[in-house]
């Protein structure tokens, strides 16, 4: 089947600190791979996606790179500020489905 | 360009009642979905349609019913609310599968 799986939180970091979310993966076929992040009391905004293996996807300082042998796409950022304090998915979708497919988030809280 | 705008944005409902959630995007997106997001549960897939006129079970369509209207809106019915069906709820909206979903801001319901 398909299936993301998350890093569980939550993430407590200092401002400045270097980020890493990890992110994993099952599914058939090729799938494309996205994070998404949620402020609280709003909806999910895409963050960034790559559609092929070896793509890296990269927004606001975020980068994650889609690594099929590990079937990985982890969200990693290197300077973390109070404003990134957010909860962030993972999700994926086959090339040939309809279906999106989310982790289960991870609550990151940057303190100053 | 308002993307996806859902409807209501809060909900109080008693357990029985009926209600339709609804669901508009201005961005003339193929797919849309709906989805249910619980504490501890990420989101979880309830219904989506992939085109206008095709609806399609997703995760945990019990106790719901859907309408593909036309392109722009697809709205989300509660026949019988349950409190279990206490969640936040959120519409999305994609071009296709490479391109990530456009979710909407959500709406609390919860029933008592």
């Amino acid at each position: 089947g398909n299936s993301v799986t998350q890093m569980e939180g939550p993430v407590t970091l200092s401002e400045e600190a270097f980020l890493t979310i990890n992110c994993t993966y099952t599914a058939t076929g090729y799938p494309s791979l996205f994070w998404y992040v949620q402020y609280p009391g709003e909806g999910l905004q895409l963050l960034l996606k790559a559609t092929k293996a070896d793509d890296k996807g990269s927004n606001k300082g975020f980068e994650a790179t889609y690594r099929k042998e590990t079937t990985s796409f982890h969200l990693e950022k290197g300077s973390v500020q109070v404003s990134d304090s957010a909860v962030y998915f993972c999700a994926l979708i086959r090339n040939t489905g309809n279906q999106f497919y989310f982790g289960t988030g991870t609550s990151l809280t940057v303190i100053p | 360009n308002a993307g996806v705008t859902q409807t209501p944005k809060f909900q109080v409902l008693k357990t029985g009642q009926s209600m339709t959630l609804q669901c508009a995007q201005d961005m003339n997106h193929n797919s849309m979905y709906w989805y249910r997001q619980d504490p501890g549960m990420g989101l979880r897939l309830i219904y989506y349609s992939a085109s206008e006129g095709t609806t399609d079970k997703g995760e945990v369509p019990n106790g719901y019913n859907v309408s593909r209207l036309n392109k722009r809106e697809f709205s989300l019915r509660l026949e019988s609310a349950a409190p279990s069906q206490t969640s936040v709820y959120f519409c999305a909206a994609t071009l296709g599968q490479g391109m990530g979903a456009f979710f909407g801001q959500g709406t609390r319901l919860t029933v008592v």
